[in-house]
């Protein structure tokens, strides 16, 4: 149990365009998602708490305007890229739980390469 | 604020050597640990959590120990195999019972490289 789907696994993209990233709680119900980023040999830093039906919340420095999130069901959360720069390459990973304490369970990435 | 620290790495060993990865928080609650395994190019997998002091969460050969006394969750194995070679991370979740907020602080991660 406790699956969290991910798509696409990896996009290409040309400077300048948006790219929609999905998270998908499969057989749990989530209010609450993570999203994160992850540069190369490097940890996790969390972007942002997607909460369903709300605003998401956004950790300070993250730009809200360029990283949208969506939280429109309880199974589905998105972020959008927007106007992607080359800097913006990197692997996005979403995170649920379908309860407080359960252990998260992760997407299993997005490799973004804006070019 | 909450924080992880792991050992740095690289870590090398040989099959069937004894595995330690270091872990250390400091955090204003009572949150809960965990650690989790990053195969390359893939996401993050729970590998074990702990919820509360003394608390020792184990699987697939690794077990680690919730010591609030100082403040570490230490990952260990008996007998490492190749294919344990991955990241692994150590994270806690920011605040503690009813002040849980659900976000996951990490370590800065932690390869391990297992040879024949």
């Amino acid at each position: 149990g406790a699956v969290v789907s991910q798509h696409p696994s990896w996009v290409i993209c040309k400077s300048g365009t948006s790219v929609k990233i999905e998270c998908r709680s499969l057989d749990f119900q989530a209010t609450t998602m993570f999203w994160y980023r992850q540069f190369p040999k490097q940890s996790l830093m969390l972007m942002a708490t997607s909460n369903e039906g709300s605003k998401a919340t956004y950790e300070q420095g993250v730009e809200k305007d360029k990283f949208l999130i969506n939280h429109a069901s309880l199974t589905l959360s998105t972020l959008t890229v927007t106007s992607a720069h080359p800097e913006d390459s990197s692997f996005y990973i979403c995170s649920a739980s379908p309860v407080t304490n359960y252990g998260y369970t992760f997407g299993s990435g997005t490799r973004l390469t804006v070019v | 604020g909450d924080s992880v620290t792991q050992m740095e790495g690289p870590v090398t060993l040989s099959e069937e050597a004894f595995l330690t990865i270091n872990c250390t928080y400091t955090a204003t609650g009572y949150p809960s640990l965990f650690w989790y395994v990053q195969y390359p190019g893939e996401g993050l997998q729970l590998l074990l959590k702990a919820t509360k002091a003394d608390d020792k969460g184990s699987n697939k050969g690794f077990e680690a120990t919730y010591r609030k006394e100082t403040t570490s969750f230490h990952l260990e194995k008996g007998s490492v195999q190749v294919s344990d070679s991955a990241v692994y991370f150590c994270a806690l979740s920011e605040g503690g019972g009813s002040s849980n907020t659900g976000k996951l602080i990490f370590g800065q991660g932690t390869t391990l490289q297992v040879k024949p």
